[in-house]
This record gives structure tokens, C-alpha cells and sequence, in this order.
């Protein structure tokens, strides 16, 4: 089994639609990360949460919001979509090595395609 | 802010032969974390090798090495012995002090039989 899964993989909407995309993890990992992707841009960080009661924006963040109802889940929700918000969305997590430092290496879900209509 | 630069959209490279990879990046900081990542047709993010910018040594897993180039805030990736398999989109990516990644636009390589 896959240690990050994301549902659904791929999801067609219409505009103004509420959509949530949702993300578990079975590595036991603290840091949760939603990124979009698009074509000439690479990856761009919408969300990132530390850990259940530490949700931070990132640098895209504007249209979206998170959840993190677990250690091993974190959704993000767009509320009102539009289409500007096709991309295709991933879902990273982080842990920690020996001690407290953070590993470095992050973790992706197969990602889902969202298209916006 | 830290940035990252693939000036290299596409690339191509015939099989068996070997390629470099661009990227430069811009930070004040003196210690983080360089990755280079593979995005398959599958779309599954895969990580390739990893740098730490204290290390005088260029990393390498198998056929795939660096060039790190401190000073000169470089970090290529040189594939050899290309393989059909290795067509793929190619990620070069920061991490921050603040535990954020940042990545470049990506490179799209094509492996020719």
C-alpha cells in the first residue's frame, strides 16, 4: 500500500463548485504540505501545517483552505472553484530523523488532477 | 527570498549517451538542502539525490551525480549511461531554513532510442 494517498486522482468540476482533495499518510510523518503544479511554473506551495494545531499559508494560498483533522490527514478545500484553479495538486509529508531535527527528504501522493470547467 | 532557475524547458539526449541538467539558485543562507526530483509520465514525484550545502562532496546515486558549485550557487544534474526509463519532467528544488521547499519550472527530458 502506498504510504501517501490522495482522493480522488482525477476530479472534473464547474465553476463555483465547493471541491475538497484529501490526503493520508501511513509514515507517521508531522509535516503536511499541499503544492499545485502547472505547466512552466513547477510546484508552488499552497499550505503547509507542522503539525494538527500549525497551519501556515503559503505562497499561493489565496482561493484555498486546509484542514488537518488528523495527524495523518490533511485535506484542502477549494470553496468556490474557478478555473484558473485547474491544476494538479500534491500532497508531501515530512518527518522527523533521530532526535528532533526534521528529515530533509519529503514524500509525495500520485497527486490528483483537478480540472475546473 | 530564495529562488530557484531550470533555464532548460527541454532537453533531449540520446540513449546511452550522457546529460546535465541546469539549475541555479539564489539564498543568503550558508547552510540547506539541494534536491533533484523526477516526475515520470506517471506523475509520482521521485526523489533522484539530495545535497547538503556543507558537504564539499558532489553527491551521486548510481548514474545520477552532481555538480555543486557553491560560490557560484549551482547545482546540476548529470545523468549517464541515459536509459529509456529516464524520460521524465526534472525538478530542482530548495529547502529553506523555515522547512519550506521551493522548486524550479522543471526541465522536460527526452531519452532517444
Amino acid at each position: 500500500d502506498a504510504d501517501v494517498t490522495q482522493t480522488p486522482r482525477n476530479r472534473i468540476t464547474k465553476t463555483g463548485k465547493r471541491i475538497m482533495l484529501e490526503c493520508s499518510q501511513t509514515k507517521g510523518h508531522d509535516r503536511m504540505y499541499w503544492y499545485r503544479q502547472d505547466p512552466g511554473l513547477g510546484l508552488r506551495l499552497i499550505y503547509y501545517s507542522f503539525d494538527v494545531k500549525d497551519i501556515n499559508k503559503g505562497e499561493i494560498s489565496d482561493g484555498y483552505s486546509v484542514s488537518r483533522q488528523a495527524q495523518a490527514k490533511f485535506s484542502l478545500s477549494l470553496e468556490s472553484a474557478i478555473p484558473n484553479q485547474t491544476a494538479l495538486y500534491f500532497c508531501a509529508t515530512r518527518g522527523k530523523a533521530a532526535g528532533s531535527r526534521p528529515m530533509e527528504e519529503q514524500f509525495f501522493g500520485p497527486g490528483t488532477r483537478l480540472t475546473v470547467l | 527570498a530564495q529562488t530557484v532557475t531550470q533555464s532548460q524547458p527541454e532537453m533531449s539526449v540520446q540513449e546511452a549517451e550522457t546529460v546535465t541538467l541546469s539549475c541555479t539558485y539564489d539564498t543568503s543562507e550558508s547552510n540547506y538542502y539541494l534536491f533533484w526530483y523526477k516526475q515520470p509520465p506517471s506523475r509520482q514525484m521521485i526523489l533522484v539525490i539530495r545535497q547538503e550545502a556543507y558537504k564539499q562532496q558532489n553527491a551521486t546515486e548510481n548514474r545520477f551525480s552532481v555538480n555543486f558549485q557553491k560560490a557560484a550557487k549551482s547545482f546540476s544534474l548529470k545523468i549517464s549511461d541515459s536509459q529509456l526509463g529516464d524520460t521524465a519532467m526534472y525538478f530542482c528544488a530548495y529547502l529553506t531554513g523555515t522547512y519550506k521547499y521551493i522548486f524550479g519550472t522543471g526541465t522536460r527530458l527526452k531519452v532517444l532510442a
